[in-house]
Formats: C-alpha cells, sequence, structure tokens
C-alpha cells in the first residue's frame, strides 16, 4: 500500500501571503496524484489532478508541482474562502486509493 | 451534468448493519465507477471501496474486506454500499464519489451521508 503524508498538519497563513503544502508518497506514483479542497462542513472538491492540472473553475492561484514521490499545492494570494482541509491522493497504483493525512490551512 | 444523490442519515447498533444509497443521474451507472470514501468526525479521507475503474471489478481496501459489500441496480441507476459488523469507530459521513472527466481522479461527489453506531 503507498502511504501518502502531508505536512503541515496546520498552516496559518495571512491573508494575500502565499501557502505551500506538502504531500510525500512512500514509493513513486509518477503524477497520478490529486489535490481536493475541504470546507467546513462542506463536500471534498477536486483542485488538481494529474499533479499539476487545475480542474475547471479552480481559480489560477492554485497550483500542484512535483512527480514521483514529492508533491506540493501552493495556494497564491490566500483568500478567505480559502480557509479549508486539503487532502492529496494517490492513484497510480490501485487498490487502495490512498489519501494523507490533510492540511487544515488557517487565516491568520 | 452528472449528480450523485445519497440516502439520509442512519443510527445503529453495535453490530448491525447499514446499506447507503447513491443515485446516478445525468449518466448511466455502466458508464461510471463509483468509490465510496469515508470521513469519521473531525478526521480524514479514507477509502472504502468500490469498482475498480480498469475493469469495474469490486475492490475493497483490505481493512473492510468480509464486511462491506458493493452493488449495483442498473434499473434505478444507483449504486450501494453495505458495511455490516458495525462498531463505534464506524460512525463517519459516507461518501460515494466517482472520475467522469479525469481519469481516476475523484471529481463528482454525493452529499455524504452520516451513519452513527451507537448503543
Amino acid at each position: 500500500e503507498i502511504v501518502m503524508t502531508q505536512s503541515p498538519a496546520t498552516l496559518s497563513v495571512s491573508p494575500g501571503e502565499t501557502a505551500t503544502l506538502s504531500c510525500r508518497a512512500s514509493q513513486t506514483v509518477g503524477t497520478n496524484l490529486a489535490w481536493y479542497q475541504q470546507r467546513p462542513g462542506q463536500v471534498p472538491r477536486l483542485l488538481i489532478y494529474g499533479a499539476s492540472n487545475r480542474a475547471p473553475g479552480v481559480p489560477a492561484r492554485f497550483s500542484g508541482s512535483g512527480s514521483g514521490t514529492d508533491f506540493s499545492l501552493t495556494v497564491s494570494n490566500l483568500q478567505s474562502e480559502d480557509l479549508a482541509d486539503y487532502y492529496c491522493q494517490q492513484y497510480n497504483d490501485w487498490p487502495p486509493f490512498t489519501f494523507g493525512g490533510g492540511t487544515k490551512v488557517e487565516i491568520k | 451534468q452528472v449528480q450523485l444523490v445519497q440516502s439520509g442519515a442512519e443510527v445503529k447498533k453495535p453490530g448491525a448493519s447499514v446499506k447507503v444509497s447513491c443515485k446516478v443521474s445525468g449518466y448511466t451507472l455502466t458508464e461510471l465507477s463509483i468509490q465510496w470514501v469515508r470521513q469519521a468526525p473531525g478526521k480524514g479521507l479514507e477509502w472504502v471501496g468500490g469498482s475498480d475503474p480498469e475493469d469495474d471489478a469490486p475492490i475493497t481496501a483490505q481493512r473492510f474486506q468480509g464486511r462491506v459489500t458493493m452493488t449495483e441496480e442498473t434499473s434505478t441507476e444507483t449504486a450501494f454500499m453495505e458495511l455490516g459488523g458495525l462498531k463505534s469507530d464506524d460512525t463517519a459521513v459516507y461518501f460515494c464519489t466517482t472520475d467522469v472527466h479525469y481519469p481516476v481522479a475523484f471529481d463528482i461527489w454525493g452529499q455524504g451521508t452520516m451513519v452513527i453506531v451507537s448503543s
């Protein structure tokens, strides 16, 4: 099973600043990685697929990068609506599909 | 436009079973590979099982093997997940989800079904 590890667990960022979230896989997943945003009380929403491709409707200030085992999600010009939990998920090798433990982004 | 609409909240006793439904609209069930993901209160996302996106065979996370059954009713375009031998730590929101536009990235989600296991 591929284990996904996210860091940090919590990130506190001021509005307008940049948040960088990390995700590491226990073995290579190529670029078969997705990022999801889950706002409080809401359903997860696909942000990024293929490690770096934004899903339709996702603002350009969200960007994904990385390949192999190390990935990052960058949120530039942070807005109050970006308060959420963010999860990475690998789909290179299944079953199982595996998610990271999540990073909570707080607004300072 | 694909939509997944799930059944309502359930309260079950330990040892019982629960069956959650996920009705598809906008596509047919045979065109989709439905996955089930759960989220315990205050915790992260955990894949439970679903249909293999490559061949539609049922696939299940090892920790749920023997306890979970996933079925589909094409006449009503509804997928079901039944979890048996419920324990208190099965208390969670259960989501159905699928990959419509991007292979194996889950872009469509149901609204979630809260399952509470309590004596």
